[in-house]
């Protein structure tokens, strides 16, 4: 399956805690972006990156969130110090060119995030 | 500032019926849009697009015209089956920057 993965599908973490979420996007596709999807809500833009560059974060919680794509390896969705507000799924899309508005966003399964 | 904007659900149809969720948006570009659908517990999967004025998505019997003078995207299917059943999303890319929005999802529930 050449499609957006992401992991773990299912990650349950204590308040205080960190929360990593990766996202490996497919193949060929240098842009990704992350979503955040909380209980009987719609998605929510979080943010925006190319390799090594975050585009656009303005989706992004100003504290305790940060992503990154590096040059090599899956984009980190981290989360630290996790609440209960947090618990929510979280998506990750890619798409192959920069902002081509053209070319539709290819979305992973979600990691769902529970807080105990 | 740009945004999509949903019909709130949820919608309950018998199968066979008609189905229309209506989807605006305000831009100053030019953005193409998509309908997305969410099975219960997957992830969003693209079920059709438009990327200028005038152009009709088309997919498994859904359809959506792109249509510029009213700024809608709505979203129809002739004869609904209790398989149709899930939350689609309406959305945009190309609003500026890269930016993607989304609208809120509109829940759809067939039955037979």
């Amino acid at each position: 399956n050449a499609g957006v993965m992401q992991n773990p599908r299912h990650l349950v973490r204590r308040r205080g805690q960190e929360a990593r979420l990766r996202c490996s996007p497919m193949k060929g596709h240098s842009h990704v972006y992350w979503y955040r999807q909380l209980p009987e809500e719609g998605l929510k833009f979080m943010v925006y990156l190319q390799k090594e560059n975050i585009i656009d974060e303005s989706g992004m919680p100003k504290e305790r969130f940060s992503a990154e794509f590096p040059k090599e390896g899956p984009s980190i969705l981290r989360i630290q110090q996790v609440v209960r507000g947090d618990s929510a799924a979280y998506f990750c899309a890619s798409s192959p060119l920069r902002g081509e508005s053209n070319q539709p966003q290819h979305f992973g399964d979600g990691t769902r995030l529970s807080i105990l | 500032g740009d945004s999509v904007t949903q019909m709130e659900g949820p919608v309950t149809l018998s199968e066979e019926a008609f189905l229309t969720i209506n989807c605006t948006y305000t831009a100053t570009g030019y953005p193409s849009l998509f309908w997305y659908v969410q099975y219960p517990g997957e992830g969003l999967q693209l079920l059709l697009k438009a990327t200028k004025a005038d152009d009709k998505g088309s997919n498994k019997g859904f359809e959506a015209t792109y249509r510029k003078e009213t700024t809608s995207f709505h979203l129809e299917k002739g004869s609904v089956q209790v398989s149709d059943s899930a939350v689609y999303f309406c959305g945009g890319l190309g609003f500026g920057a890269g930016k993607s929005t989304f609208g809120d999802g509109t829940t759809l529930t067939v039955k037979p």
